[in-house]
């Protein structure tokens, strides 16, 4: 049973770009999440997904960053007009039901 | 304050010594309690789940005390693969309130 994947697993974007950062969830796990790692700071929870429905948002920046988990295919977190202070580690967790969080291997986003 | 507090450390410990992290949380509310490990540049892994009653898992003993909105890992026997950072991690609720808050984490270095 594969874990919980990401890619791309290093983005390097220019500022004004957009990210897009993908996360497939381990087989039979409906509800994802992520996180964001600041350097040198602790996991700070951005969004909450189930399929196609977002359930907890409280943790997302107002404006460029948009986040979705389809029927099909793997959840997305995207960010648009990126700005320096958007270099962080994004990580994908994923669970069978609102229980224990497997996380995936991370994207590291530099922007330039 | 923040919402799950611990010393950051870092602790540098020889082999085979015992050491022990605390933390503290701010929301009473909080009902599902974990230690994580993250290694450099890697994703959180779950340790162990803590329980009021206290757990233990080989050589790792967690303790949980409610009325202090305290948590504790007691690592004993260091490893040198122990080496790495410990994230206190507080969930809320289950449901919608099911997100993780983390700690920033205490480091770890074991060293012969």
């Amino acid at each position: 049973n594969a874990g919980v994947m990401q890619n791309p697993r290093h983005l390097v974007r220019r500022r004004g770009q957009e990210a897009r950062l993908r996360c497939s969830p381990m087989k039979g796990h409906s509800h994802v999440y992520w996180y964001r790692q600041l350097p040198e700071e602790g996991l700070k929870f951005m969004v909450y997904l189930q399929k196609e429905n977002i359930i907890d948002e409280s943790g997302m920046p107002k404006e460029r960053f948009s986040a979705e988990f389809p029927k099909e295919g793997p959840s997305i977190l995207r960010i648009q007009q990126v700005v320096r202070g958007d270099s962080a580690a994004y990580f994908c967790a994923s669970s069978p039901s609102a229980d224990t969080q497997y996380f995936g291997p991370g994207t590291r986003l530099t922007v330039l | 304050r923040k919402e799950v507090e611990q010393d950051p450390g870092p602790f540098n410990v020889p082999e085979g010594a015992t050491v022990a992290f605390n933390c503290t949380y701010s929301n009473s509310a909080s009902q599902s309690f974990f230690w994580y490990r993250q290694d450099c540049r890697k994703e959180p892994k779950l340790l162990m789940s803590v329980y009021s009653s206290g757990n233990e898992d080989g050589r790792f003993t967690a303790q949980l005390n409610r009325a202090s909105q305290y948590i504790s890992l007691l690592i004993r026997d260091s490893k040198l693969s122990d080496s790495a950072t410990y994230l206190c991690v507080v969930r809320e609720g289950t449901g919608t309130a099911s997100k993780l808050t983390f700690g920033t984490g205490t480091r770890l270095q074991v060293t012969l």
